[in-house]
């Protein structure tokens, strides 16, 4: 079956640090990955998707993500985190039936 | 900013009463899907359609059931609520098919209450 696994549940960081999220699937076909934000009181918005070319994905708000075929990975980065980015995060692969699969998101909080 | 719409934010209902999420896109967009989330979880599809008149179950056993009579409406119904049916409920939509076109957007969500 298809799935994801995000490694963390909760990271706190002070701003200005630097963040990696984790995020590991299963799926054997062509992958199509996503990564989904979702600050409080909004709704999931995409932050980046991948679907071929380079794999270092650029998304928007410094976000930038690189898909490791060989690892099975599509972590989630970024240089220098704000207290804004204080949100809940969520990986998430195209299924075959064209719907998400996603992980069990990471809630990041971020210490002014 | 995403054209998709849920009504209402919150619910609080009691057992038994029949209710109705409903979810509307602009976008024209042909799939659309419900999803279940609960704290700390993944969200799981519940139901998606693929267009009008199409409507399957998702990973997730759910005792609602959807409609898709319009393209932009995709209600989702609980006949007789339970308290385990206590949930936070998300729609979404995409395009169809069509490399870089499959990227979902989503409502704010539904929060249901069962007391």
């Amino acid at each position: 079956a298809q799935s994801v696994s995000q490694h963390n549940h909760h990271v706190i960081l002070s701003e200005a640090a630097s963040l990696e999220l984790g995020c590991n699937y299963s799926y054997g076909g062509t992958v199509n990955l996503f990564w989904y934000v979702q600050y409080p009181g909004q709704h999931l918005q995409l932050l980046l998707k991948y679907f071929s070319g380079d794999p270092l994905v650029k998304g928007i708000k410094g976000f930038e993500a690189e898909f490791i075929k060989s690892k099975f990975s599509f972590n989630l980065r970024k240089p220098s985190v704000q207290w804004s980015d204080t949100a809940e995060y969520f990986c998430a692969v195209l299924g075959s039936q064209g719907n998400l699969i996603f992980g069990k998101g990471t809630k990041l909080s971020v210490k002014p | 900013e995403a054209d998709i719409y849920q009504t209402p934010r919150y619910l609080v209902i009691g057992t038994g009463k029949k209710i109705t999420l409903e979810c509307s896109q602009t976008m024209g967009h042909d799939k659309m899907y419900w999803y279940q989330q609960d704290p700390g979880m993944e969200l799981h599809l519940i139901h998606y359609s693929y267009g009008v008149n199409s409507t399957e179950k998702g990973d997730l056993s759910s005792e609602s059931t959807v409609s898709r009579i319009r393209t932009e409406h995709f209600p989702l119904t609980l006949e007789s609520a339970r308290p385990s049916h206590t949930s936070q409920y998300l729609c979404a939509s995409s395009e169809s098919g069509g490399r870089g076109r499959t990227e979902a957007f989503f409502g704010q969500g539904t929060r249901l209450t069962v007391v």
